[in-house]
This record gives C-alpha cells, sequence and structure tokens, in this order.
C-alpha cells in the first residue's frame, strides 16, 4: 500500500488555468505538507498543516491554497497559474514530533 | 538566518568507490539532521537521522556524521554502487515553533560503471 500518494503523477495546463492536485496519506499522521521543488532540485517548503494549525511560508503566492478534508487528505489549488509554476510539487506527512517526513512520489506540472 | 549549505553541488564516482557529502548548517536552536535520498522522479526518502548527542550513524554502506559544535555533518558512502545515483538532501529540524525544516539544496551524485 503506497502511504503518501497524489495525483495526477504529471499535469499539463495553460496560463491563467485553476487546478489542484490531491493528497492523501494511509499512515494516521497528522501533519502535512506541500513541497515545491523547482528546476535545481531545491525543495522549498510551502504549507505545514495538521487540525490544528496552518502554517504558510510568506512567500509563497495566495494563488496557492491548501484544502483539508479531513486528516487524512490536503489538497493543493492553485488559480490562475503562471509560467514559473511549473515545479514538481511533493506532498509529505509525518506525525507530529517525529519529525521524519514520508513523501509522495510527486506531481510535475506544466505550465504552457 | 537559518541556513543549511551542502557540497558538492553535484559528484561523479566511479562504481565501488567510496565518497563523502558535506552539509553545513547555521540552524537554532537545533533538533535533529536528517539524510535523505531522493531518486530521479520519486520523492526523497529517509536514510539517517541524528540529534545532538550523536555523531555518527550508519545505515548499511551510509554513514552520518554530525559535530554539533562545528555544525557539520557528512554523510560517507561506502563501496558505491549504481543504484546508489540519486541527489542527497541534509535535512535540520529546529526545536521551535513555525517551520521546523530547513533543507539543504541537495549533492547530485552520479555513479558510473
Amino acid at each position: 500500500d503506497t502511504a503518501v500518494s497524489q495525483t495526477p503523477k504529471y499535469l499539463v495546463t495553460q496560463m491563467g488555468n485553476d487546478k489542484s492536485i490531491k493528497c492523501e496519506q494511509n499512515l494516521g499522521h497528522d501533519t502535512m505538507y506541500w513541497y515545491k521543488q523547482d528546476s535545481k532540485k531545491f525543495l522549498k517548503i510551502m504549507f505545514s498543516y495538521n487540525n490544528k494549525e496552518l502554517i504558510i511560508n510568506e512567500t509563497v503566492p495566495n494563488r496557492f491554497s491548501p484544502k483539508s478534508p479531513d486528516k487524512a487528505h490536503l489538497n493543493l489549488h492553485i488559480n490562475s497559474l503562471e509560467l514559473g509554476d511549473s515545479a514538481v510539487y511533493f506532498c509529505a506527512s509525518s506525525s507530529q514530533g517525529a519529525e521524519r517526513a514520508f513523501f509522495g512520489q510527486g506531481t510535475r506540472l506544466t505550465v504552457v | 538566518k537559518n541556513q543549511v549549505e551542502q557540497s558538492p553541488q553535484s559528484l561523479i564516482i566511479l562504481e565501488g568507490k567510496n565518497c563523502t557529502l558535506q552539509c553545513n548548517y547555521t540552524v537554532s536552536p537545533f533538533s535533529n539532521l536528517r539524510w535523505y535520498k531522493q531518486d530521479t522522479g520519486r520523492g526523497p526518502v529517509s536514510l539517517t537521522i541524528m540529534t545532538f548527542s550523536e555523531n555518527t550513524k550508519s545505515n548499511g554502506r551510509y554513514t552520518a556524521t554530525l559535530d554539533a559544535d562545528t555544525k557539520q555533518s557528512s554523510l560517507h558512502i561506502t563501496a558505491s554502487q549504481l543504484s546508489d545515483s540519486a541527489s542527497y538532501i541534509c535535512v535540520v529540524n529546529l526545536n521551535t515553533g513555525g517551520f521546523k525544516t530547513i533543507f539543504g539544496a541537495g549533492t547530485r551524485l552520479f555513479v558510473k560503471a
């Protein structure tokens, strides 16, 4: 069974569109994350979320928003997509205090 | 400013050789340090974790060291294999509120036959 799963794996879309990436974890973790990995392979945290607190990286545009329908899911919504949003987006989860994050396989987003 | 710097940026070695990757950090308050391996097209996977009091930890052919005084860590790979080709990311966790995790930019390792 996949621990952290993301869909879709690949997403190609036009500028200006709104899209969502879904993430689910079956590890019973209480904290989930979204990361962006740029072309230089540098991982940058975007959001950290548990049922008590959402922490937002201040450098992330407000076109990006996380939505958590329940503890096992943290979806990423992106409005008005721009060329610079093209990257690989990773979802991850961890148990509070454990700090080891389990990562999904990533979603490669290409904005054309 | 909390930072994690890794060197070299990339490294090419022959199969069977050893190599050492470096990680320097200026992070406070320090909680622990992890090394992750990220294969191409996949998410990072944790290799080792070390807390302030630990100097070395091994995971098979991977050995990580930590010098909390100089704020340096290294990852030594012994008898490299082709499957070791990947990015190795040093991650430092803070013992504080807010974002607790600082990622290094990674070292891209290529192992050639």
